[in-house]
Formats: structure tokens, sequence, C-alpha cells
């Protein structure tokens, strides 16, 4: 089993749509919590960053962990074509473990 | 402000031949990391600085693998004799420290080996 379980998609909605996101972890260490954004070609740009449980909220993104449930979401509000990329969940105990990646695609 | 800066951002060469890889962090950040990204998968771990220290050099593939990092800034990763499973994206990222801030990454050296 690997340490952080990301579903890959490809995930396609229409522009509009509200887009959830999802990571589980085995881990119950860890503490902090990211969701970046990777354009094509591009390196993955920080969305968001969170400390333990709770909900966190970025003009159209809000972040929730649930950790005892071992499980981070990332929602996208009034989702536009501008937000088709891959989105990486991380984390962090003693070093950062990543998420292999979700391809969202917003149709417009 | 500058972010992180990697070059090139596109190498082509023979297998067999060495490469170097350049990354430029931000300024400030102590901790430098890089990554392996091939087409369609995730992040694999490579090698982490604090400083000009590598204290975790688990994730480095094989010996042809190596980085080395001066002035506590910029950072160079060189493969030697390139074999063409060589062929991926190559990312770094830097921190202000390790344990609890979030990396920031460079866009990436694109390297393929014929």
């Amino acid at each position: 089993q690997k340490e952080v379980e990301q579903d890959p998609g490809p995930l396609s909605v229409p522009e509009g749509a509200i887009v959830s996101l999802n990571c589980t972890y085995s881990n119950s260490a860890f503490q902090y919590f990211m969701w970046y954004r990777q354009y094509s070609r591009k390196g993955p740009e920080l969305l968001m960053y969170t400390y333990s449980s709770g909900n966190k909220e970025d003009g159209r993104f809000t972040a929730q962990v649930d950790k005892s449930s071992k499980y981070i979401s990332l929602f996208i509000r009034d989702s536009q074509p501008s937000d088709s990329a891959t989105y990486l969940c991380a984390m962090i105990h003693n070093d950062m473990r990543f998420g292999a990646g979700t391809r969202l695609t917003v149709k417009p | 402000g500058a972010g992180v800066s990697q070059s090139p951002s596109n190498k082509v060469t023979e297998k067999g031949k060495d490469v170097e890889l350049r990354c430029d962090p931000i300024s400030g950040h102590t901790a430098l990391y890089w990554y392996r990204q091939s087409l369609g998968q995730g992040l694999e771990f490579l090698i982490y600085f604090q400083g000009n220290s590598a204290p975790d050099k688990s994730g480095l593939p094989s010996d042809r693998f190596s980085a080395e990092r001066t002035g506590g800034s910029v950072s160079t990763l060189t493969i030697q004799r390139t074999q063409q499973e060589d062929s991926a994206v190559y990312l770094c990222a830097s921190s202000l420290g390790q344990f609890n801030q979030p990396q920031h990454f460079g866009d990436g050296t694109r390297l393929s080996i014929l």
C-alpha cells in the first residue's frame, strides 16, 4: 500500500461545475497538508497549505483535512477551463510525500 | 520576486554522455530538493540538501547520479553515462526549512536520451 493514495483520473467536468479531488494516506503522523497545481510543461505550483484537521478557503478553492479518516480534499467551485491541470496532494511529517496527481479537464 | 530557476529547460543527448542540470533556489531558502517525474507519473524523490549538506541520498537511483550544492545556493545534479531510462523531467524545489515548510518548484529540465 502506498503511503499516499490519489486517484489519477482523468476527471472531466463542464465549466462551472464543483470539482472534488481527494487523497487518502496511511501515516497518522502527517501534520501539514498541501495541494499543488501543475500545468503541462510547468513545475508544481503551491495552491493550498494547511495544518491539521479543518477547512481552509482561498477564493474558489477550499482545502479540507480529516485526520481521523486520514482523508484530504480540495474543492474547486465554479470551475474554469483555466483550472485544467494535474493536481497533486502532498503531506509532511519528517519529509514530504506526494500523491501521484489527478488530471483535471474543465470543458467550456 | 524570483522563483526557483532551472537550466537548461530542455536537454537532448546521446546515450552514454554525461549531463549536468542546474538549480538556482529562492534566495534565503536553506533546503533544496531534486525530484524526477516520468511521463504520467508522480514525483520520485532523489535527494535533498540542508545548506550544503545532503543528509538523505537514499533516492538516487544509481551511482551514476550525483549532486552537489555550493554556497548554500546553486545546486547541480549530474548524471553520468546516461541511459534511455533516465529520460524524464527533473524538478528542483526549495523551502525555508525542511519539516513544516512547503516546497516551491522550478519548471524543471526535460531530459531526453536518444
